[in-house]
């Protein structure tokens, strides 16, 4: 069965950094897109980035609210997808999901709380 | 970016009624493959979404011929037919056919 695991998320203050992590399992990881989308506490949802395929040279794209701030990066060796968040602001709270192309598979979701 | 309208935004349902949810797009959700990137998300409570049904109307593993999807270019509509308790949550229309991705903001399905 396909499993998307998040991990990472936590409490950080404003400005800060945080690194959130994927495993997935059960696919050919290696040949899908993956995603991540997150979702403010009681409102919907946001697709936040992308990464294409090694034979897409692992194209990135980001939602404007997070472009210069986050990275999603992705280790096929590992089946594993991230996202690297710099200088966070109070308006990133949120729950994070990792989910895989066409958002065909998500995970639980990992909480990224930003405060002072 | 493309907006996605979902109406209306909450139906209050009693099992075994059917139910229809419209979501209209800003802009042609048709790819340059000739494919509708225009899917469909269950939300139930305190759970991650599940997709439902994807590319308009293609039913997800699992998932009941109750539900099925409608539409082409900007208009669409997911429709339940016999609803079970199990089929409430939020649903969500989503786009991936242009950047950036988005989603409606969703109908909550509740019982009458």
């Amino acid at each position: 069965a396909v499993q998307l695991v998040e991990s990472g998320g936590g409490l950080v203050q404003p400005k800060e950094s945080l690194k959130i992590s994927c495993a997935a399992s059960g696919f050919t990881f290696s040949n899908a897109a993956m995603y991540w989308v997150r979702q403010a506490p009681g409102k919907g949802l946001e697709w936040v980035a992308r990464i294409r395929t090694k034979p897409n040279n692992y194209a990135t794209y980001y939602a404007d609210s997070v472009k210069g701030r986050f990275t999603i990066s992705r280790d096929d060796s590992k089946s594993m997808v991230y996202l690297q968040m710099d200088n966070l602001k109070t308006e990133d709270t949120a729950m994070y999901y990792c989910t895989s192309s066409h958002f065909a598979y998500w995970g639980q979701g990992t909480l990224v709380t930003v405060s002072s | 970016d493309v907006v996605m309208t979902q109406t209306p935004p909450s139906l209050s349902v009693a099992i075994g009624q059917s139910v229809s949810i419209s979501c209209k797009s800003s802009q042609s959700l048709v790819y340059s493959d000739g494919k509708t990137y225009l899917h469909w998300l269950l939300q139930s409570s305190g759970r991650s979404p599940k997709r439902l049904i994807y590319q308009v109307s293609n039913l997800d593993s699992g998932v009941p011929d109750r539900f099925s999807g409608t539409g082409s270019q900007k208009d669409f509509t997911l429709k339940i037919s016999r609803v079970e308790a199990k089929d409430l949550g939020v649903y969500y229309c989503a786009q991936t056919t242009h950047f950036p991705y988005t989603f409606g903001a969703g109908t909550k399905l509740e019982l009458k």
